[in-house]
């Protein structure tokens, strides 16, 4: 069974700091997707990254990257330089390439707290 | 365009009522989905559509809940004798022919608490 797992219910960190935002997940499939979401207290789900299985390099996007460590089955969000507005929960997710169409499984979640 | 649209934000309703929420995509995204997001748990597929054609259901989809999107434009979620088990976030999002999951944008969410 396909499995993703959040280790840290909460996390603080001071502002301009980097954080890691642990994600280890489960599949037998070759072939997967792994996403990386923000939702801020509105409610919105926010995507940030994602990362293929065959990608042969760590995704980056802005102030996000993803340290994907595929022997290991992780894929850890690295946020840059932190901003007050960076405060959220952040899920990580996996979808199966060829698997379901609509279907993201999704973590429990690690809620970060920024420090100014 | 403004995004994914949820109505109601909230909701409480007594249990054994039923209730009806409803999304409005982002109107050119033809396919939409559904997902139920309880307290410390992150989203949970429930079911999606693409147009008018609803092509996925989870086993988590009840016989009391029922879906549907006529004309292929927003979509309605009904929960039928809720029960306090049915208190969660519910999640919309949709995304452009094409991109499935990797092209999601979800709504805020209608958050349903029974009492």
């Amino acid at each position: 069974a396909q499995k993703i797992t959040q280790t840290q219910p909460g996390m603080f960190v001071q502002e301009k700091e980097a954080v890691t935002l642990d994600c280890t997940y489960d599949t037998s499939d070759p072939s997967y997707g792994l996403f990386w979401y923000k939702q801020p207290s509105s409610g919105e789900m926010i995507f940030l990254i994602y990362q293929g299985s065959y990608d042969q390099q760590n995704a980056t996007e802005g102030r996000y990257s993803l340290n994907f460590q595929k022997a290991r089955k992780s894929a850890n969000l690295v946020i840059s330089a932190s901003q007050l507005g960076d405060s959220a929960m952040y899920f990580c997710a996996m979808r199966l390439v060829g698997g379901s169409q609509g279907n993201l499984i999704f973590g429990k979640g690690t809620k970060l707290s920024v420090k100014p | 365009d403004t995004g994914v649209s949820q109505d109601p934000r909230h909701k409480i309703t007594k249990r054994g009522q039923n209730v009806t929420f409803r999304c409005d995509p982002i109107s050119e995204h033809n396919r939409l989905y559904w997902y139920r997001q309880t307290l410390g748990q992150g989203p949970e597929f429930l079911t999606y559509f693409q147009n008018e054609a609803q092509l996925e259901k989870s086993r988590l989809l009840s016989d009391r809940f029922s879906a549907e999107r006529p004309k292929g434009s927003f979509s309605t979620l009904e929960i039928q004798r809720t029960e306090q088990g049915d208190s969660a976030m519910y999640l919309c999002a949709s995304s452009p022919p094409g991109a499935g999951v990797y092209g999601y944008t979800f709504g805020s969410g209608t958050r349903l608490t029974v009492v």
